[in-house]
């Protein structure tokens, strides 16, 4: 069955460059989540889309941004990246009628 | 403030014998709970849910059970496999309307299951 898909996989960056990450959700999956887990802290919450509408928004920094497109992937656009921004970056993505999110293997951002 | 929390950071228990994972949540919107078990430097996984007009919820060796009253949910697994030794996060996420609700997680407890 089809899965999430993030890419890259793994991404190194240096101070005050940019980054995009990009998620591929589960076909017929409408609903798209950012989270970021930073070295020993549980999974945060960043932002949200349904239907290509942005739904909920968490502790995104004002550098980021993100957005869903017209064939539902998602992509989180990231500058002046910070040292503080090296993490784990998963995407997840579900449906109207299922409520399980289902997440991808996750973007490594390094900032060097 | 967290509003889901695993106040246990880890966990060891024998092979063969029960593990529960304990959660505990604040926000009574909340209406349902996930269980996700997580592998280093990989996607968390999916693992079980409830929904909030349910105390229990059974697959396999798993069962989740819910205690709305206490604001409480727990993790059963039984028998504990070497296999099981993971990260384990639980998850809620409030409903409502047309809104799909993000999914608030917990710190995790790391469970260690040794042969």
């Amino acid at each position: 069955a089809a899965g999430v898909i993030q890419s890259p996989r793994h991404l190194i960056k240096e101070k005050r460059e940019t980054a995009t990450l990009k998620c591929y959700p589960i076909p017929r999956h409408d609903t798209v989540y950012w989270y970021q887990q930073g070295p020993g802290q549980d999974p945060q919450f960043l932002i949200s889309f349904y239907e290509k509408m942005q739904s909920d928004k968490g502790s995104i920094p004002d550098r980021f941004s993100a957005q869903q497109f017209s064939d539902y992937h998602s992509e989180l656009n990231m500058s002046s990246l910070e040292l503080g921004d090296s993490a784990l970056y998963f995407c997840a993505s579900r449906d109207r009628v299922n409520t399980e999110a289902f997440f991808g293997q996750g973007t490594r951002l390094t900032v060097v | 403030d967290q509003q889901v929390k695993q106040n246990s950071p880890s966990l060891s228990v024998q092979e063969g014998r029960i593990s529960i994972l304990n959660c505990d949540y604040t926000n009574s919107m909340f209406d349902y709970f996930l269980w996700y078990k997580k592998y280093p430097a990989e996607g968390p996984t999916f693992l079980i849910s409830i929904s909030s007009i349910k105390d229990k919820n059974e697959d396999g060796r798993f069962t989740v059970f819910l205690n709305k009253s206490a604001k409480h949910l727990s993790l059963h697994i039984v028998p504990s496999q070497p296999g099981d030794s993971a990260v384990y996060f639980c998850a809620a996420s409030a409903s409502g309307g047309g809104s799909q609700g993000n999914l608030i997680f917990g710190k995790g407890t790391k469970l260690s299951v040794k042969p």
